[in-house]
């Protein structure tokens, strides 16, 4: 089993929809977890950081269940901007590094 | 403030030829990580390197893939004896801390090397 999974998608959405991604990851012992967005051709950045509480930034919002292992990604009301792969990121207690999933592709159409 | 500098941007060379992939941190950072990114795949870690000292490279290709951080200038990201296998894009990524990957990574814009 892949350590962090991701649907690849596409996500074909209109504007103004909302859509939720999820991911499952397989090592118990992850403790922190993102989602990170990426253009084509360009570098990964950070869309949020997810917090066991469940968090919101704007039209985005980030859940961690740690018993099933899995986090979530909803986007309300997308827009033609949102349009790019949206990367589930974790990393292990006492690593300093970072495993991403493949990403999920997400196109927003007019 | 610059971010994290990579280059070249693109690199093209033939089977057999050397890479060098340069990485600058952002000011103040002494930790630097790369990571590969093939076709129509993630992002897979290779190296994590502190100035002069390499942390862990437990995502390098045993063969043929080197890395240094030194004392002055950037990191290099170095493969020999390059195959057609090797065409990817290069990101580098640096953090002040070690852990503050845990926070947030800031990366380069990448390098794609193309072995032709």
């Amino acid at each position: 089993r892949k350590e962090v999974e991701q649907d690849p998608g596409p996500f074909n959405v209109p504007e103004g929809a909302t859509v939720a991604f999820n991911c499952t990851y397989s090592n118990s012992a992850s403790q922190s977890f993102f989602w990170y967005r990426q253009d084509c051709r360009k570098e990964p950045k950070l869309l949020m950081s997810v917090y066991s509480s469940g968090n919101e930034d704007g039209r985005f919002t980030a859940q961690l269940n740690r018993a099933s292992q899995y986090i979530s990604l909803l986007i309300r009301d997308s827009k033609l901007s949102d349009s790019a792969t949206y990367l589930c990121v974790v990393n292990r207690s006492g690593y300093s590094t970072l495993t991403f999933g493949k990403g999920t592709m997400l196109l927003v159409s007019p | 403030n610059a971010g994290v500098m990579q280059n070249p941007r693109h690199l093209v060379r033939r089977r057999g030829q050397e890479a060098r992939l340069r990485c600058s941190p952002m000011k103040g950072h002494s930790h630097v990580y790369w990571y590969r990114q093939l076709p129509e795949e993630g992002l897979k870690f290779m190296v994590y390197l502190q100035k002069e000292n390499i942390i862990d490279e437990s995502g390098m290709p045993k063969e043929r893939f080197s890395a240094e951080f030194p004392k002055e200038g950037p990191s290099i990201l170095r493969i020999q004896q390059v195959v057609r296998g090797d065409s990817a894009a290069y990101f580098c990524a640096s953090s002040r801390n070690q852990g503050d990957m845990n926070t947030e990574a800031f990366f380069g814009q990448g390098t794609r090397l193309t072995v032709v």
